[in-house]
């Protein structure tokens, strides 16, 4: 099975500053690699996602990089506002047999401080 | 909005109780996940159902079992309760087959709460 780290659990930034989230998984198989944030109160909604025959896909002020030879990718938040406080996810997954659940890292909480 | 609903938000019973939450998918569909989020586990994966049947099982307790209806909506399980299965139960969905993206859509979740 797919082995998940998330780091860091905690980050800290002000408000319009950058934010980057790593998250390194073992299953060279792996292909589909989503990011996923939580509110409060609220289930997990896909924010960004990428294959693996792509390096970087951005999306306004979030941009996600893959670096599959090393089994990383990370979630980069630039210009952070109050309403990027939450939890993050990474759940890397092999997509294309479908059938499995996704295993999540065990989330990075960002704080947005005013 | 998602476009998934779980029912109920919330739901209080006692060790030892039966409980049955409710999915419903997004509209074209046909996949259901269910996942379990607690905080010492953080978001485990329980079951996949596809078209009515299981396709994929994680750490899912003999206790708990799914089903998917007919009419795509799923439900889950719980029975024999303990208070370690306090935690929130989402369900997600995705458009699964072959050359279609399995990206999974979660809805808000149910707070089960065992006293």
């Amino acid at each position: 099975g797919e082995n998940v780290e998330q780091h860091p659990s905690t980050l800290s930034v002000q408000e319009g500053d950058s934010a980057v989230i790593k998250c390194t998984y073992s299953d060279s198989a792996s292909n589909y690699f989503p990011w996923y944030k939580q509110e409060l109160g609220k289930g997990p909604q896909l924010i960004i996602d990428i294959r693996s025959n792509v390096g970087e896909k951005k999306d306004q002020r979030i941009a996600v990089t893959l670096n599959k030879t090393a089994k990383h990718f990370s979630l980069h938040i630039t210009e952070t506002q109050p309403e990027d406080s939450a939890v993050y996810f990474c759940a890397p997954m092999y997509s294309g047999g479908g059938a499995d659940g996704l295993t999540f890292g065990k989330g990075t909480h960002l704080i947005i401080q005013p | 909005d998602s476009g998934v609903t779980q029912t109920p938000k919330h739901l209080i019973t006692a060790t030892g109780q039966r409980v049955t939450l409710r999915c419903s998918p997004r509209s074209g569909d046909l996949s259901v996940y269910w996942y379990q989020q607690s905080l010492d586990q953080g978001l485990q994966f329980l079951i996949q159902y596809y078209n009515g049947e299981e396709r994929a099982k994680g750490n899912i307790l003999e206790r708990f079992s799914a089903q998917q209806f007919p009419d795509l909506h799923s439900e889950l399980n719980l029975s024999s309760l303990e208070l370690g299965d306090s935690a929130l139960y989402f369900c997600a969905s995705s458009v699964w087959g072959e050359g279609l993206t399995d990206t999974q859509y979660f809805g808000p979740g149910t707070r089960l709460t065992v006293l």
